[in-house]
């Protein structure tokens, strides 16, 4: 079955600095994976998603996420992180009719 | 038009009430999700429609009946809901049961 973990529950950055929020999965045939991210009270947004295309994978608000086959990673990162990156970011992958999410990663990002 | 809507945007409602949320799309889409998710926890799916047939049921209580009257619209029916029922709703929809979901703005329940 297909799995994924995210790792820290919570990630603090200072506006400007690097964001990375960890994503490693578990698949027994090759996988997609997504990020979505929610704002408070609000519904999720896909930031990207892997389909096998290619390993670097650009989405939306220049976040971007790299597929490692050898790590099972699919970390995502943004070169400077702004005040309105502050979000509860979500790791998934697509499972047997459904997705299978990650416990999610807040991202707290300091002036 | 690319969104997913839900309406109510809140709803308070008793253990005793019967009330619908409802959710929307025209993008053409073939599958449709309800997940519940509790505060700063992941999403849980609830039900998946395919083609305007329950593909899934994840073992929900009866007190939830999920409606798919046509492939643009898909209802959630609630009846003698519990307080620990309270959480957001989100509604989603893909083009295909393989393909990524997009999500409404969900509907914040309290059940009091």
């Amino acid at each position: 079955a297909q799995s994924v973990t995210q790792l820290g529950s919570h990630v603090s950055v200072s506006e400007g600095a690097l964001v990375l929020l960890r994503c490693n999965y578990s698949s027994s045939v090759p996988p997609y994976l997504f990020w979505y991210v929610q704002y408070p009270n609000q519904g999720l947004q896909l930031l990207l998603k892997y389909t096998s295309a290619a390993t670097l994978v650009k989405g939306i608000n220049d976040f971007e996420a790299e597929f490692k086959k050898s790590e099972t990673s699919f970390h995502l990162t943004k070169p400077s992180a702004h005040m309105s990156d502050a979000a509860e970011y979500f790791c998934a992958v697509k499972g047997f009719q459904k997705l299978v999410f990650g416990t999610g990663t807040r991202l707290l990002v300091s002036p | 038009d690319t969104e997913v809507t839900q309406t109510p945007k809140h709803l308070v409602m008793g253990m005793t009430n019967k009330k619908s949320l409802k959710c929307e799309q025209h993008m053409g889409h073939r599958a449709m999700y309800w997940y519940k998710q509790k505060a700063k926890k992941p999403p849980e799916l609830m039900f998946v429609y395919s083609y305007e047939k329950l593909s899934i049921n994840e073992s929900v209580p009866s007190r939830f009946s999920p409606e798919c009257p046509n492939s643009s619209l898909l209802n959630l029916h609630l009846h003698a809901l519990q307080p620990e029922d309270s959480a957001l709703y989100l509604c989603a929809s893909s083009p295909r049961e393989e393909n990524e979901q997009f999500f409404g703005p969900g509907t914040r329940l309290t059940v009091l």
